[in-house]
């Protein structure tokens, strides 16, 4: 199937500092998605971008669909200790199925 | 309010036993999902429904079975056939149709433990 490589697998920041994470394929996608999950608790979604180019904001989140359609990127600016959580991006091309990278893990330290 | 709803939160099972996981959803939902997520991991497919009475085995459907008889509901059955069960077990849902409803919306989870 369709593989999503995200980067970090891991970070960990002082409270304040910006964070950034990426995704990319090999494949073209025509929806990107951001999703949030914290411990013992199902993803939440973040953000949703549907066209190539897009750049959509969600208060301290920043997402962008990037121009190849094959990658994405994540912001969060002034990290907060809420903020700790594992992120994922998910890619759909057609049809039913999202195809989800592996997740950043994500610690703020206070 | 609308959502999706996974029970158990916990479940222990015996080895050799089947256990079934339920998800229910109220949201009208067209579509149904199961996904497996092992400890640094990300989501695996188990299997997905677009509609009633269908559904269509994901990455990695072997040792497991779903049914989907109603719309609301989506069982995902763990057999003895599964070797390595242990996992936390998540149920998402989807509408039909709709760029904005490309998003799926998850459940709480099932961490399922084999003792």
């Amino acid at each position: 199937g369709q593989q999503l490589n995200q980067s970090p697998q891991s970070m960990f920041i002082q409270e304040g500092e910006d964070v950034s994470m990426n995704c990319t394929s090999s494949s073209i996608f025509n929806t990107w998605l951001w999703y949030k999950q914290e411990p013992g608790e199902g993803p939440v979604l973040l953000i949703a971008l549907y066209k190539a180019g897009e750049l959509t904001s969600n208060g301290r989140l920043t997402a962008q669909f990037g121009i190849t359609r094959k990658d994405s990127f994540l912001n969060i600016s002034a990290s907060i200790p809420s903020d700790v959580g594992i992120y994922f991006c998910a890619g759909q091309s057609g049809g039913s199925r999202l195809t989800f990278g592996e997740g950043t893990q994500l610690t703020v330290n206070p | 309010d609308g959502g999706i709803t996974q029970s158990p939160k916990y479940l222990f099972r015996k080895e050799g036993q089947n256990v079934t996981l339920s998800c229910e959803q109220n949201l009208n939902h067209d579509a149904m999902y199961w996904y497996r997520q092992d400890p640094g991991q990300g989501l695996r497919l188990i299997y997905y429904s677009q509609i009633v009475n269908d559904f269509q085995k994901g990455d990695i459907a072997e040792g497991y079975s779903v049914s989907r008889e109603k719309k609301e509901s989506f069982p995902l059955t763990v057999t003895s056939a599964q070797k390595n069960p242990t996992a936390f077990y998540l149920c998402a849902s989807r509408s039909g149709t709709g760029q904005a409803n490309y998003g799926y919306t998850f459940g709480s989870g099932t961490r399922l433990t084999v003792v």
